[in-house]
């Protein structure tokens, strides 16, 4: 069946643009989550989504990062004014909520800001 | 916020040895979680643990959930190539049962010497 996908696949863009990165869940899972991977680091938290509902932010690293769900499937994450500390791997992973049930991954968005 | 400290950082080896690796949190996690990282790929999930001195295996692989929920170890026995890639732990806390995101330490790269 298929799994979580992400778009764009890579990303180049210039300092300053804003930047909007796309996840398409597994059909059916109502949870979503964001993670940062910088090189050579692990994944960092940024926001999850049960629904079409995010119950913290803070894991966002500043409000230039916005998120939102509709329908309770695509999700998009937005960067605005974009800088070079945001160049990372952005992931994409659903599940279908219940809190012991496994986080499937998506194969990233590579960010890249020059 | 809360960290994991997974160590080593890198492995070399010989095909067919066996490979342990461990993470060390500073807070209690009520969920540990083991992913392995192909290139360009997300993580895959390996083995998840949910009770503490749970102890699960999954083919050659063993995991190991802490007594005192503050720690993880992997275990993979006999090496083969295809083990070659970057492992994560990662720990959910649950917080009030609800869903949450993963905190993942920095990752260990295994390297199998031909």
């Amino acid at each position: 069946g298929a799994g979580v996908s992400q778009s764009p696949s890579n990303k180049v863009t210039e300092k300053g643009k804003d930047v909007e990165l796309r996840c398409d869940p597994i059909s059916g899972h109502t949870a979503l989550y964001w993670y940062r991977q910088s090189l050579g680091q692990g994944l960092e938290f940024l926001i999850y989504f049960q629904g079409n509902s995010a119950p913290d932010k803070s894991g966002l690293p500043s409000d230039r990062f916005s998120a939102e769900r509709t329908g309770g499937s695509v999700s998009t994450l937005t960067i605005q004014r974009t800088q070079q500390e945001d160049s990372a791997v952005y992931l994409c992973a659903s599940s279908l909520g219940d809190p012991q049930e496994t986080q499937y991954f998506g194969p990233g968005t590579r960010l890249l800001v020059l | 916020g809360q960290q994991l400290n997974q160590s080593p950082q890198s492995m070399f080896i010989q095909e067919g040895e066996d490979v342990s690796m461990n993470c060390t949190s500073s807070s209690i996690f009520n969920t540990w979680l083991w992913y392995k990282q192909d290139p360009g790929e997300g993580p895959v999930l390996l083995i998840a643990l949910y009770k503490a001195g749970e102890l699960t295996s999954n083919g050659r692989l063993t995991a190991q959930f802490g007594i005192t929920r503050k720690d993880s170890f992997l275990n993979i026995s006999a090496s083969i190539p295809s083990d070659v890639g970057i492992y994560f732990c990662a720990g959910q806390v649950h917080p009030g049962g609800g869903a949450d995101g993963l905190t993942f330490g920095k990752g260990t790269h295994l390297i199998i010497q031909p």
